[in-house]
């Protein structure tokens, strides 16, 4: 199995770009998918694959890659955005799933 | 639309084995291109993932919990479940069940239960 590590706190002003990032070896091989969650409610996915956002998910939120790191940019973030923000990948083996800790999100 | 429910009791005692369903609708569990999973959050923290069961009935577990763990498919209820054995306050946690989209790739959970808090308590 392999980790997927992402800072616990990051901050943004309103309507300011913000950038959270997942580090991990499985990303050489394999995308990220990205979760937002607000308190009490389950995971949401915002971004899965190079760069694909669900149905009803902003523009605002994108996906880029480079080499071990996976990032989400939320460009010009809502007070609505502020909330826990998950990645996730397939493992080096390809067979189980592993998660980032977390990043908290807040907007000032 | 794909909808996934959680059942299950909420309470279970130390040593025994916590039990969960997860019901499928919009959906189905023998379609291929999909793993049927279940992930947990302890209180207050981050998502971990308990392991899937794919269409063709292989499962996968998180090393971790691999001893105490067993996900098994109802094709005709269109259900999917999760055991884990010999459980202990550690244990306590949301459970949600979720289907994995597999993209080759890349993977996202792309449709989640409301998720069900399962304690473990005497």
């Amino acid at each position: 199995s392999s980790e997927l590590t992402q800072d616990p706190a990051v901050s943004v002003a309103l309507g300011q770009t913000v950038r959270i990032t997942c580090q991990g070896d499985s990303l050489r091989s394999y995308y990220a998918g990205w979760y937002q969650q607000k308190p009490g409610q389950a995971p949401v996915l915002v971004i899965y694959g190079k760069n694909n956002r669900p149905s009803g998910i902003p523009d605002r939120f994108s996906g880029s890659s480079s080499g071990n790191t996976a990032s989400l940019t939320i460009t010009g973030a809502q007070a609505e955005d502020e909330a826990d923000y998950y990645c996730n990948s397939r493992d080096n083996s390809g067979n189980h799933v592993v998660f980032g800790g977390g990043t908290k999100l807040t907007v000032l | 639309q794909v909808q996934l429910q959680e059942s299950g009791p909420g309470l279970v005692k130390p040593s025994q084995t916590l039990s969960l369903t997860c019901t499928v609708s919009g959906g189905s569990i023998s379609s291929g291109g999909y793993y049927w999973s279940w992930i947990r959050q302890h209180p207050g923290k981050g998502l971990e993932w308990i392991g899937y069961i794919y269409y063709s009935g292989s499962t996968y577990y998180n090393p971790s919990l691999k001893s105490r763990v067993t996900i098994s498919g109802d094709t005709s209820k269109n259900q999917f479940s999760l055991k884990l054995s010999s459980v202990t306050a550690a244990d306590t946690a949301v459970y949600y069940c979720a289907r994995d989209r597999d993209g080759g790739g890349w993977n996202s959970f792309d449709y989640w239960g409301q998720g069900t808090l399962v304690t473990v308590s005497s």
